[in-house]
């Protein structure tokens, strides 16, 4: 298994708090991205990031921000959580280049009341 | 942009039949495409991917699936279904619009073993 860690595995809080999510990965890869995973809507990507410093916006990049200060980190902010935002989070990381498989964490289930 | 497509949420068979899950894809260049498994509480795991050369591609656990250009498809299949193959299945395609790398996924089917 790719060595993709993703912390923490649960988390529930309240709207309005603010919630942060890490993904540590010990491959050196150059790509990571954050999903979420809702029932209905498969994979939505929500940043990326393609180096150090280096991010961009996915398809449902609203009430998020993203955060690489090292390579082997990528940090996902909720700034104020909505309930909107309970999801299963994923991160992910490639080596980069289109023919590139993307590998996955196992996954954070966060539930916003 | 790329998009895929996933006809149906979901799929049951009996253990020991074949398995055949569609995926359609939409790309204005040749595509670069992935088939994912996802077992229930964990990650995705990459089943086969194709990119260039063979058409018919072999993955892991006994799945293939083959590239048709002239049908824009790439369905997975296994000619006899395992109980442990139960999971959700997700078809994605390479982003081939932009420098970066990224997959565009389908919604996913979920496929379903009975004894």
């Amino acid at each position: 298994d790719a060595g993709i860690t993703q912390s923490p595995r649960h988390k529930v809080t309240e709207t309005g708090t603010p919630v942060t999510l890490r993904c540590h990965q010990t491959e050196n890869h150059r790509y990571m991205y954050w999903y979420r995973q809702d029932p209905g809507h498969g994979l939505r990507l929500i940043h990326y990031s393609y180096g150090v410093k280096d991010t961009d916006k996915g398809e449902v990049s609203d009430g998020y921000s993203v955060s690489r200060s090292k390579t082997e980190d990528f940090l996902l902010t909720l700034e104020s959580a909505t309930s909107s935002q309970t999801s299963v989070y994923f991160c992910a990381i490639s080596l980069g280049g289109r023919n590139q498989p993307q590998h996955f964490g196992d996954g954070t289930r966060l539930s916003i009341l | 942009a790329q998009s895929v497509t996933q006809l149906g949420s979901h799929v049951s068979v009996s253990e020991g039949a074949l398995v055949l899950l569609r995926c359609n894809y939409s790309s204005s260049v040749p595509p670069y495409l992935f088939w994912y498994v996802q077992y229930p509480n964990q990650g995705l795991q990459l089943l086969l991917k194709y990119t260039t050369g063979a058409t018919l591609v072999k993955g892991i656990n006994g799945f293939e699936a083959e590239f048709k250009k002239s049908e824009t498809s790439f369905h997975l299949t296994k000619p006899s279904a395992h109980m442990s193959d139960a999971a959700e299945y997700f078809c994605a395609v390479s982003d081939l619009t932009g420098a970066n790398s990224k997959l565009t996924f389908g919604k996913g089917i979920t496929l379903s073993v009975r004894p």
